[in-house]
């Protein structure tokens, strides 16, 4: 049972380029998440998934986009990468959305953009 | 809006000495509320959550909290520190009536435990 993984773990970009994070869950949850952390700002919310086939934005969603083809995975892109975007990137997963549930988080990904 | 604070950027505490980490919350209704962890380099782990019930919540690694609704504080507690206790610690409340009820992360709290 590896939880919730990702990949990659590092990745440097040009500015303008593009790039796809994967997260990957085996625990058969619903909600997904993704998160960016930044220093003294804490996590923000990128982008969520309720389920397979759906997505929504959260709070910091521009210049990303998602897609939850399968319920066991939740892509993050970037379709021209820039400077401010360079951050550690989160995936989490939760069986529900009740108040007690909590969320699983992976190792995150360090993206630099030059 | 749901809001979680965590006043203080840094904690040093010595080894052994007992610790807490602060939390203040703001909401609308119940408030339902989490403690995370965060090592060096690492992905963040559940340590503990208060839902209802007791106001002394007993998590993960010997910590607690302790929950005060007249003080809306939420502060994370171990009677006797390690070392190893040092990491980016976080703070979450279930944002109730928005965003499908995702949580709301405070900007974390860094340990440090000095031997």
């Amino acid at each position: 049972n590896a939880g919730v993984t990702q990949t990659p773990k590092f990745r440097v970009l040009k500015t303008g380029q593009s790039m796809t994070l994967l997260c990957a869950q085996d625990m058969n949850h619903e909600y997904m998440y993704w998160y960016r952390q930044d220093p003294g700002m804490g996590l923000r919310l990128i982008h969520y998934s309720v389920g397979e086939g759906t997505t929504a934005k959260g709070e910091v969603p521009d210049g990303y986009n998602v897609s939850r083809l399968k319920k066991q995975n939740f892509l993050l892109g970037l379709e021209s990468a820039a400077p401010s975007q360079t951050s550690v990137y989160f995936c989490a997963s939760s069986y529900s959305n009740r108040v007690g549930d909590e969320q699983y988080f992976g190792p995150g990904t360090r993206l630099t953009v030059t | 809006a749901q809001s979680v604070a965590q006043p203080e950027d840094q904690v040093n505490v010595a080894e052994g000495n007992p610790l807490t980490v602060k939390c203040t919350y703001s909401v609308s209704g119940n408030p339902y509320l989490f403690w995370y962890v965060q090592y060096p380099n690492r992905g963040l782990q559940f340590l503990l959550k208060y839902i209802t019930g007791d106001n002394l919540v007993k998590g993960s690694y010997g910590f607690e909290a302790e929950f005060n609704k007249s003080q809306t504080s939420f502060h994370l507690k171990k009677p006797s520190a390690l070392v190893s206790d040092s990491a980016l610690y976080f703070c979450a409340v279930r944002d109730i009536g928005g965003s499908q009820g995702n949580l709301i992360f405070g900007k974390g709290t860094k340990l440090s435990v000095k031997p």
